[in-house]
């Protein structure tokens, strides 16, 4: 079966500092890649999207940048964190093709 | 711009009376429809889909409509109950796109 892990789970970072979130998943081979991200009050918005190794997507323009440097790996960074990055980070993953999104267990990312 | 939309940030209900939950969508490219459902700190769930050649789609007591010309969809929950508590998102994928657009979700409170 198909799993998805995402980490850290939990990231206290101050203002200026880099971000490295990384996700991975198992049991399929060239999923569509996601991270989309949950801030305080808000919905779920999508920041990238990958079909392949990389191939990514940005949707909004912002301090993130997204690498898939393997089929299985996808990996969400910033050089220099904002205290507007805060929030909670998920990775998801999707068969070609088809419209079901598979979330990771999320990644909550506060910037002081 | 805000192509999903989900009016209403939380709705409370008592435990064996039905949950109806609301979604609105603008874009008529929009082909298929899915309902997540969110714990705090964890990753949605996949809960129920449908295609936009269908007007309803069941799973026990989950149930999703959609109106087309309306461009709504809903999902009732019958009978509701405690565990169902949690955070639901209506989500909605474009004709062609490898991604799915969001909902603001709705915060839905069964009460014993």
């Amino acid at each position: 079966s198909q799993t998805i892990h995402q980490w850290p789970a939990t990231l206290v970072q101050p203002v200026g500092s880099p971000l490295s979130l990384e996700c991975t998943v198992e049991g399929t081979s060239n999923p569509n890649l996601y991270w989309y991200r949950q801030a305080a009050g808000r919905g779920l918005q999508l920041l990238f999207y990958s079909v392949g190794i990389g191939q990514i997507s940005s949707e909004v323009p912002q301090n993130l940048s997204a690498s898939r440097p393997q089929d299985r790996q996808f990996i969400l960074s910033s050089k220099k964190l904002l205290l507007s990055d805060s929030g909670f980070y998920l990775c998801a993953w999707s068969a070609s093709g088809t419209g079901e999104l598979f979330f990771g267990e999320g990644s909550r990312l506060t910037v002081l | 711009d805000q192509q999903v939309k989900q009016n209403s940030p939380s709705l409370s209900v008592q435990e064996g009376r039905i949950s109806i939950l609301n979604c609105d969508y603008t874009n008529s490219m929009f082909d298929y429809f899915l309902w997540y459902k969110k714990y705090p700190a964890e990753g949605p769930t996949f809960l129920i889909s449908i295609s936009s050649i269908k007007d309803k789609n069941e799973d026990g007591r989950f149930t999703v409509f959609l109106n087309k010309s309306a461009k709504h969809l809903s999902l009732h929950i019958v009978p509701s109950q405690p565990g169902d508590s949690a955070v639901y998102f209506c989500a909605a994928r474009d004709t062609g796109f490898q991604k799915l657009v969001f909902g603001t979700g709705t915060r839905l409170l069964v009460s014993p």
